[in-house]
């Protein structure tokens, strides 16, 4: 089945650029999400990319998508303690019989002083 | 500022009883979600509603849980009788899917049901 992957942990320094990596098998995915989760919180919906677009830029936040090589990713500029979090990337099939996102397991965030 | 509400926030019980879990899916949504997410399993879709009607439950443990959208703003989950692998974070999401290809399917989620059977 579908499957999607990322690294488990990342450390930065605050004022650092993070970059959070995922790769995806599907390759009739339409949309990709990036979501995050603070502690004892719920999933926020932090920003998504049409499959048919290869970058989006929503202010901190910036994804990028090599669909050719089935890879997404998230860069926080500038980031900051509040980032701290665990960062889960979700993607949607095209096959329309696949109605829910499948979930990575999440890359847990870790900003220092 | 519309929000995915859940109850209770918290359940401790114990083994065997009857455990029921409540979502209300923002106003206008179409489709709600049930997951649950553990250290071992990470974040798990147990059922899926569209318009009210299930279309995924494949997650879903047939012989001990059950959901249901009795109307439109409430959704809820059941396990019957519970058991301590149970235990777990409960998250409803909802969204709104307009029909057509390419669909996009943001969810918004709740803040959980942390549910622990002794």
């Amino acid at each position: 089945g579908e499957d999607v992957e990322q690294s488990l942990f990342l450390s930065v320094r605050e004022g650092d650029s993070s970059v959070i990596n995922c790769t995806y098998t599907d390759s009739s995915s339409t949309y990709l999400y990036w979501y995050k989760q603070e502690p004892g919180a719920g999933l926020q919906l932090l920003t998504y990319i049409f499959s048919n677009m290869d970058m989006k830029q929503d202010q901190r936040l910036t994804v990028l998508l090599n669909k050719k090589d089935k890879h997404l990713s998230l860069r926080i500029a500038d980031t900051q303690t509040g980032d701290s979090a665990i960062y889960f990337c979700a993607e949607k099939g095209g096959d329309t019989g696949r109605r829910a996102l499948t979930f990575g397991s999440g890359t847990r965030l870790q900003v220092q002083p | 500022d519309a929000r995915v509400t859940q109850t209770p926030r918290d359940k401790v019980t114990e083994m065997g009883q009857e455990v029921t879990m409540r979502c209300q899916p923002i106003l206008g949504h179409n489709t709600v979600f049930w997951y649950r997410q553990t250290m071992m399993q990470g974040l798990e879709l147990l059922a899926y509603f569209r318009n009210r009607a299930p279309l995924d439950d494949s997650g879903m443990p047939k012989d001990r849980f059950s959901a249901e959208m009795p109307d439109a703003t409430l959704a809820t989950l059941k396990i019957q009788p519970s058991e301590p692998r149970d235990s777990a974070v409960y998250f409803c999401a909802s969204g709104l899917v307009v029909s057509g290809t390419g669909e996009n399917s943001e969810q918004y989620f709740g803040p959980g049901t942390r549910l622990t059977v002794t």
